[in-house]
């Protein structure tokens, strides 16, 4: 079974603070991807990643930066972080793009801006 | 805009009982619509899912279907039992874009 893990946990910052979400998953997997959740919106995608040093951009991007530095990493970037960015947030990885393959999620990470 | 719509947004039904929820979709080329299942403190997982070329699918108590020409699909869950308990999100995608979920559907199941 895939295993996806994401550190930290919990993470509290304050306006304009400067904060770095990691994923990091052990099976293999091409895809990689990034979501937030919030309540009446479901999971939004950020971005996500077919490789390492590739990056997509997803439907809500504004505001996030992400880096794929290998195979097994992938990266959340927050660089001015804003309370408009407190949220739940996801990684998840599939074995290819094909829209059919299954996604496995780490635990998630509860982000609070201040 | 929500591409993929999803209610009830919360239900509690009894231990014993089916559970219905619904969603609806806009992108008429959507051809792939899975359920993912997330318990309180966890990431969501596959739960079950559909092809376009379907109408129906099942596994053990859960049953998703599959109505193309009204752009629904639901899930149903007989004999519910505690542990269903779970918070379910339906979701759409089609050739190689990514899959967009609807806003989730929290369901408790009372003993």
């Amino acid at each position: 079974e895939a295993a996806v893990t994401q550190s930290p946990r919990n993470k509290v910052t304050v306006t304009g603070g400067n904060v770095t979400l990691s994923c990091r998953q052990t099976n293999s997997h091409n895809y990689m991807y990034w979501y937030r959740q919030d309540t009446g919106h479901g999971l939004r995608l950020i971005h996500y990643s077919y490789g390492a040093g590739n990056l997509q951009i997803g439907d809500v991007p504004d505001g996030y930066k992400a880096t794929r530095t290998t195979q097994e990493d992938f990266f959340l970037l927050l660089e001015l972080a804003s309370p408009s960015q407190t949220s739940l947030y996801f990684c998840a990885s599939s074995e290819g793009g094909a829209n059919q393959d299954t996604q496995y999620f780490g635990p998630g990470t509860r982000l609070l801006v201040l | 805009q929500q591409q993929v719509r999803q209610s009830p947004q919360s239900l509690t039904v009894w231990e014993g009982g089916t559970t219905v929820l619904t969603c609806s979709y806009e992108d008429s080329t959507f051809n792939y619509f899975p359920w993912y299942q997330q318990f309180p403190g966890e990431g969501p997982a596959l739960l079950i899912s559909i092809l376009s070329v379907s109408d129906k699918k099942e596994d053990g108590r859960f049953t998703t279907f599959f109505n193309k020409r009204e752009k629904k699909l639901s899930l149903h869950i007989i004999d519910s039992q505690p542990g269903d308990s779970a918070t379910y999100f339906c979701a759409a995608s089609q050739g190689g874009r990514a899959l967009i979920f609807g806003t989730g559907t929290t369901v408790s199941v009372s003993p």
